[in-house]
C-alpha cells in the first residue's frame, strides 16, 4: 500500500518559469512533510518541510504548500533554474517520536534552458 | 558539523556471494541511523533502522541483515546475494526531528 503517492514520474518547465511538483498521502496520521532533492548517483539531500499546523513555508525559490482536507501537498519552485533537474521525493513522519519517513516514488524533473 | 560516509562507492558482486557495506557518521552521537535502496526506476524502500547500538529494526523481509556495531556505525551484510538485490544502498542518519540526511550511496550490481 502506497501511502504517499507522486503521480507523475516526470516534468519538464522551461527555464524560469514555476515548477510544481505534487504528492499525495492517505494516511491521516502523517504530520510533517518533507521534500528532497536527488541528482543521479548521489544520496538524496533535503530541501525544504512543514509542519500540518501550517499550510505554507517558504525557503528561498522553494515554497511547500500543504492542504491537509485533500492530504495533499506540493512544492513549488520558482524561477526554475537548470540545476534544479533532479528527482524529488516527498517524505512525510506520522508524529514525534516516529522514526521513519515514508518516501513517495519521485518525480524526475527537466529544466529546459 | 555532521558527516555521513558510505563505502564502497560501487560494487560488483556475482549471485550467491557475501555482501557487507558499511556506513559512519561523524559529529554526532547516539544518532537513528537508516538503511534505503532505490531499486532502478523505483522510490526509496526503507530496509532497517536503528535506534541505538545493538538496536536493529526491519521492514522487509529479504536475505539482508544489519547491524550496529558501533554508536555511529551501521553494516549492512547478506550471505548470499540475490540478482534482485541490485540497486542504489543509501544510509542515512536522524538527529533529534524528523529530517533525515543521507550518504551518498553505494551501487550495487550483481551479475
Amino acid at each position: 500500500d502506497q501511502q504517499v503517492k507522486q503521480n507523475s514520474p516526470s516534468l519538464s518547465v522551461q527555464e524560469g518559469r514555476i515548477s510544481i511538483l505534487n504528492c499525495d498521502y492517505t494516511n491521516s496520521m502523517f504530520d510533517y512533510f518533507l521534500w528532497y532533492k536527488k541528482y543521479p548517483a548521489e544520496g538524496p539531500t533535503f530541501l525544504i518541510s512543514i509542519s500540518s499546523i501550517k499550510d505554507k513555508n517558504e525557503d528561498g525559490r522553494f515554497t511547500v504548500f500543504l492542504n491537509k482536507s485533500a492530504k495533499h501537498l506540493s512544492l513549488h519552485i520558482v524561477p526554475s533554474q537548470p540545476g534544479d533537474s533532479a528527482v524529488y521525493f516527498c517524505a512525510a513522519s506520522a508524529g514525534f517520536g516516529n522514526e521513519k519517513l515514508t518516501f513517495g516514488t519521485g518525480t524526475r524533473l527537466t529544466i529546459i534552458p | 558539523s555532521q558527516t555521513i560516509h558510505q563505502w564502497p562507492a560501487t560494487l560488483v558482486q556475482p549471485v550467491g556471494s557475501p555482501l557487507s557495506l558499511e556506513c559512519t557518521v561523524e559529529g554526532t552521537s547516539n544518532p537513528n541511523l537508516y538503511w534505503y535502496r532505490q531499486a532502478a526506476g523505483r522510490g526509496l524502500q526503507l530496509l532497517f533502522y536503528s535506534v541505538g547500538i545493538g538496536q536493529i529494526s526491519s521492514e522487509v523481509p529479504q536475505n539482508l541483515s544489519a547491524s550496529r556495531p558501533q554508536d555511529r556505525q551501521f553494516i549492512l551484510s547478506s550471505k548470499k546475494l540475490l540478482l534482485s538485490d541490485s540497486g542504489f544502498y543509501l544510509c542515512a542518519w536522524r538527529p533529534t526531528y524528523y529530517e533525515q540526511y543521507f550518504g551518498p550511496g553505494t551501487r550495487l550490481t550483481v551479475t
